[in-house]
C-alpha cells in the first residue's frame, strides 16, 4: 500500500519570490513515478511536473522543480519567480511501475496544499 | 488532442435516487480511473481499470456505487441510492500504461450535490 502525506495544508508567497511545497511518501515498491498536479478553482487537475524513481536527477519544467529525496521518501516541489496563476490547490501523487517502467496499482494522492500567491 | 470528456457537470439529486456519470478517456489510453473529491480534500480513488479489467475497486463502496467500462473505452460510474455524503465532485482521468503519459489527464469533474 501507498501513503501520500502533506503537511502543509497551506502556504502563501508573494509575487516573484520562491515557495516550497512538501511531500512525502510510503511505498514498498523499488519503481515508482511521483508527481505533481496543480487544481486551480476550476477544478481540472493538470500535471506540472514527474519524476521517475531510478532517475537521481531532480526533474525540472520552467519556473518548477523538484527536491527528489529517495532513501527518504521526500519529493518537495519548488516554484521559483511565483505568478498569481499559480494560486491553486496542488497534490503530490504516486504511481508504481515495474523495472520496465509499466504502470500498474494505484494512483494515490496526497490532501493538497492550498497555494496563495499575494500581489 | 482531444481530453478526457465527462458529462453532466453538475447534478443535483435528492437522497435514495440514483444517478450515472460518463466519461470519455483520451484515445488510446489503457487506464481509467474514477476518483472522489470532497471539498478541500485530496482525490479517493474509486476504481480503475485498465483496459476492461478492473486494476483497484477496493474503496469503491460496491452495496450503493457500480462502475463499468464498456470495450475498454468509455466508462459509466453509477450510484444507487444516493447518500448526503456522496455529495463531492467526482473526476475521471486517464493514462497510458507505459513511458510518457502515464500521468493521469484529468476531465473537468461532475459535481454532485445530493440534498
Amino acid at each position: 500500500a501507498q501513503t501520500v502525506t502533506q503537511s502543509q495544508p497551506e502556504m502563501s508567497v508573494q509575487e516573484a519570490e520562491t515557495v516550497t511545497l512538501s511531500c512525502t511518501y510510503d511505498t514498498s515498491e523499488s519503481d515508482y513515478y511521483l508527481f505533481w498536479y496543480k487544481q486551480p478553482p476550476s477544478r481540472q487537475m493538470i500535471l506540472v511536473i514527474r519524476q521517475e524513481a531510478y532517475k537521481q536527477q531532480n526533474a525540472t519544467e520552467n519556473r518548477f522543480s523538484v527536491n527528489f529525496q529517495k532513501a527518504a521518501k521526500s519529493f518537495s516541489l519548488k516554484i521559483s519567480d511565483s505568478q498569481l496563476g499559480d494560486a491553486a490547490m496542488y497534490f503530490c501523487a504516486t504511481l508504481p511501475t515495474n523495472a520496465g517502467g509499466t504502470s500498474y496499482g494505484k494512483l494515490t494522492f496526497g490532501q493538497g496544499t492550498i497555494l496563495t500567491v499575494h500581489p | 488532442e482531444a481530453g478526457v470528456a465527462q458529462s453532466p457537470r453538475y447534478k443535483i439529486i435528492e437522497k435514495r435516487q440514483s444517478v450515472a456519470f460518463w466519461c470519455n478517456p483520451i484515445s488510446g489510453h489503457a487506464t481509467l480511473y474514477w476518483y472522489q473529491q470532497i471539498l478541500g480534500q485530496g482525490p479517493k480513488l474509486l476504481i480503475q481499470f485498465q483496459n476492461n479489467g478492473v486494476v483497484d475497486d477496493s474503496q469503491l463502496p460496491k452495496d450503493r456505487f457500480s462502475a463499468e467500462r464498456l470495450k475498454g473505452v468509455d466508462s459509466t460510474l453509477k450510484i444507487q441510492p444516493a447518500k448526503l455524503e456522496d455529495s463531492a465532485v467526482y473526476l475521471c482521468a486517464s493514462s497510458l500504461v507505459r513511458g510518457w503519459g502515464t500521468e493521469a489527464f484529468f476531465g473537468q469533474g461532475t459535481r454532485l450535490t445530493v440534498v
